[in-house]
């Protein structure tokens, strides 16, 4: 079946770094994809989607990828803070299947 | 206003009783859906209503039993809990299949 998965559990940064956070899927028809971001004790909050005649979209301090080659999308976040600090999804639309989270600790 | 809105939020119960949580949404959003978080954080769906009409029904017992009254409401009720229900549960409504607003969770302990 569809699978969309994280490459990494968990992922620690110092303030001020640029995080990355990748994401890889399974089915080529997937067409539109979306970040989630997962404080602890809330609901998961849109962050930024992407379509699949995009290769990039960028939004307020983060930027997602999308290569369909490789069916791999990326999170990034320019100048991470405290405030970043969650559990992040990426989901593949079609089927709402979402991937696995990973933790992203930021210290100051 | 709070736009996704589920009660309650902690829910502790012993196994075997039936219990219910509501969720309402004031979005305006055709579509509404349960999911189910296990403690490692997956998230996995359960039901998709679009217009009180059941559109996803994933592999998932049927002693959990959604409900649309109308297109802001999605109940769930389960029946003859078990451990293995013990999770948080979330509603989402979307318009269509665009981004899902989530509500703030349920967490449901059966002891």
């Amino acid at each position: 079946g569809e699978s969309v998965g994280l490459h990494l559990p968990t992922l620690s940064v110092q303030e001020g770094d640029n995080s990355i956070i990748n994401c890889a899927y399974s089915n080529s028809a997937s067409d539109y994809f979306i970040w989630y971001k997962q404080e602890s004790g809330k609901g998961p909050q849109f962050i930024i989607d992407i379509r699949s005649n995009m290769d990039k979209r960028q939004g307020q301090r983060v930027t997602v990828l999308l290569n369909k080659t490789v069916k791999h999308l990326s999170l990034q976040i320019a100048a991470t803070q405290p405030g970043d600090s969650a559990v992040y999804f990426c989901a593949e639309m079609g089927a709402l299947i979402f991937g696995k989270g990973t933790t992203l600790s930021v210290s100051s | 206003d709070t736009a996704v809105s589920q009660t309650p939020k902690y829910l502790v119960t012993q196994m075997g009783n039936d219990k219910s949580i509501k969720c309402e949404q004031n979005l305006g959003h055709d579509t509404m859906y349960w999911y189910k978080q296990d403690s490692k954080k997956f998230l996995k769906i359960m039901f998709s209503y679009n217009n009180k009409e059941l559109i996803i029904n994933e592999t998932v017992p049927n002693r959990f039993s959604p409900k649309s009254p109308d297109k802001a409401h999605l109940n769930l009720h389960i029946n003859s809990l078990e451990l293995g229900d013990s999770a948080v549960y979330f509603c989402a409504s979307s318009q269509k299949r665009e981004k899902l607003f989530f509500g703030s969770g349920t967490q449901l302990s059966v002891l």
